[in-house]
């Protein structure tokens, strides 16, 4: 089966950094995703693992190490604009490039 | 382009009652997928289709139907509405090749039924 664990919630000052983590357990693994969701809207990509280490993107990078099940977004720079939930999710396998997420950590950033 | 619209945007239904939500794209993608999503449970799969007149269950099918009839639509119905159907659903497209794509999401249905 598939499951992944991430915090409820994590807050954090405006300029500082955020690291929100994810661990996953899966029966197959072909990529790791990471979204982000603005209160009643929907979900937009922002990243994609699938080898081990660091891909960055501008302000947000995301980590992936596949022996130990466990990812990180990371996030620089904060602004107020990066209030939303971020999920986390994999791809067990390719066949219909099927995507399983995680619950979701809501990011409160405050001035 | 609009991307991947979805209507209705909000809906109340009694129990009982039946209704489809539509979920068009204009972006040519192959793949389309139905989830909803709950608080505190993340997004959930309902039914997806890997092209025209395919479709496929989910981890949560149970109570819905779907159909893809044109490339560009896919439609997912309740034949009768249960309070636990109440929910946001999202539909989402991906194209057939480049697993290095997120999906691309419609701006979702809250549905209530009461």
């Amino acid at each position: 089966g598939q499951s992944l664990e991430q915090p409820s919630e994590v807050t954090a000052v405006e300029g500082a950094i955020v690291q929100i983590n994810c661990t996953y357990q899966t029966s197959g693994f072909n990529g790791l995703f990471w979204y982000q969701q603005h209160a009643g809207e929907a979900p937009t990509f922002l990243s994609y693992n699938v080898l081990d280490g660091l891909e960055e993107k501008g302000r947000f990078s995301s980590f992936l190490s596949r022996s130990k099940g466990y990812s990180y977004l990371l996030l620089k720079e904060l602004q107020m604009k990066d209030s939303a939930s971020y999920l986390c999710a994999v791809r067990p396998d390719t066949g219909g490039f099927k995507t399983i997420f995680g619950a979701g950590t809501r990011l409160f950033v405050k001035a | 382009n609009a991307g991947v619209t979805q209507t209705p945007k909000f809906r109340v239904l009694k129990t009982g009652q039946s209704m489809t939500l539509l979920c068009a794209q204009d972006m040519n993608h192959e793949y389309m997928y139905w989830y909803r999503q709950d608080p505190g449970m993340g997004l959930r799969l309902i039914h997806y289709s890997v092209g025209e007149g395919t479709t496929a269950k989910g981890e949560v099918p149970d109570g819905y139907n779907v159909s893809r009839l044109k490339k560009q639509n896919f439609l997912l119905g309740l034949e009768s509405a249960a309070p636990s159907q109440t929910s946001v659903y999202f539909c989402a497209t991906h194209p057939r090749t480049g697993g290095v794509y997120g999906y691309t999401f419609g701006s979702g249905t809250r549905l209530t039924v009461v």
